[in-house]
């Protein structure tokens, strides 16, 4: 049974430039979540995925974005890059019910440098 | 806003010592609490949960109780193992429709043999 997986592994872009990071969810979870971990920091959820929509959103700016598609894979796209924004992007999956008590679990992530 | 606090480390033990990693959160209502474990250059590995107040979550020797009179999550494991070394997340999980996982900052564990 395969877990979540992310790719790329790792990214190098300069700023102002996009990038597009993707997730694949665990067999059977319908429920994509995004967090950013800033080296030496815990992570801070982005936004959340459910049906194909923005279910919930963290205190990003509108430079991030996403997408789940109905095979509920999903995207992070982040615009017009900082050299803030260099970070490990964690995904995470989920069964979509909205419950708290339900576990995410996570992908090996994204390690995205911004120079 | 529900915030976590964990103890900052590192936390420096020699092999076969008791560990434990102090958490406490900050909510409104009542969240499910998590224990996540990162080991270098990986992702996030699910360690232990509990759900509800007075719930013990357990795996692979650590244990941490919810204790919503302190607002405490604390990790806990009577002998660590130098493979034990990694960085722990305590998290709270809570949302009305939704699940948002908030995390402290992390608590690094040196285990020496």
């Amino acid at each position: 049974d395969a877990g979540v997986t992310q790719s790329p592994t790792h990214l190098i872009k300069t700023r102002g430039q996009q990038v597009t990071l993707r997730c694949s969810p665990k067999s059977g979870h319908d429920t994509v979540s995004w967090y950013q971990q800033a080296l030496g920091q815990g992570p801070q959820f982005i936004f959340q995925y459910y049906e194909e929509e923005e279910r919930q959103r963290g205190n990003f700016p509108d430079r991030f974005s996403g997408h789940q598609f109905p095979n509920y894979s999903s995207e992070l796209n982040v615009n017009a890059l900082l050299l803030g924004d260099s970070a490990l992007y964690l995904c995470a999956s989920s069964q979509g019910q909205g419950d708290t008590q339900e576990t995410q679990y996570f992908g090996p992530g994204t390690r995205l440098l911004v120079l | 806003g529900d915030s976590v606090t964990q103890m900052e480390g590192p936390v420096t033990l020699s092999e076969e010592a008791c560990l434990t990693i102090n958490c406490t959160y900050t909510a409104t209502g009542y969240p499910s609490l998590f224990w996540y474990v990162q080991y270098p250059g990986e992702g996030l590995q699910l360690l232990l949960k509990a759900t509800k107040a007075d719930d013990k979550g357990s795996n692979k020797g650590f244990e941490a109780t919810y204790r919503k009179e302190t607002t405490s999550f604390h990790l806990e494991k009577g002998s660590v193992q130098v493979s034990d070394s990694a960085v722990y997340f305590c998290a709270l999980s809570y949302g009305e429709g939704f699940q948002k996982l908030v995390f402290g900052t992390g608590t690094r564990l040196l285990v020496s043999p």
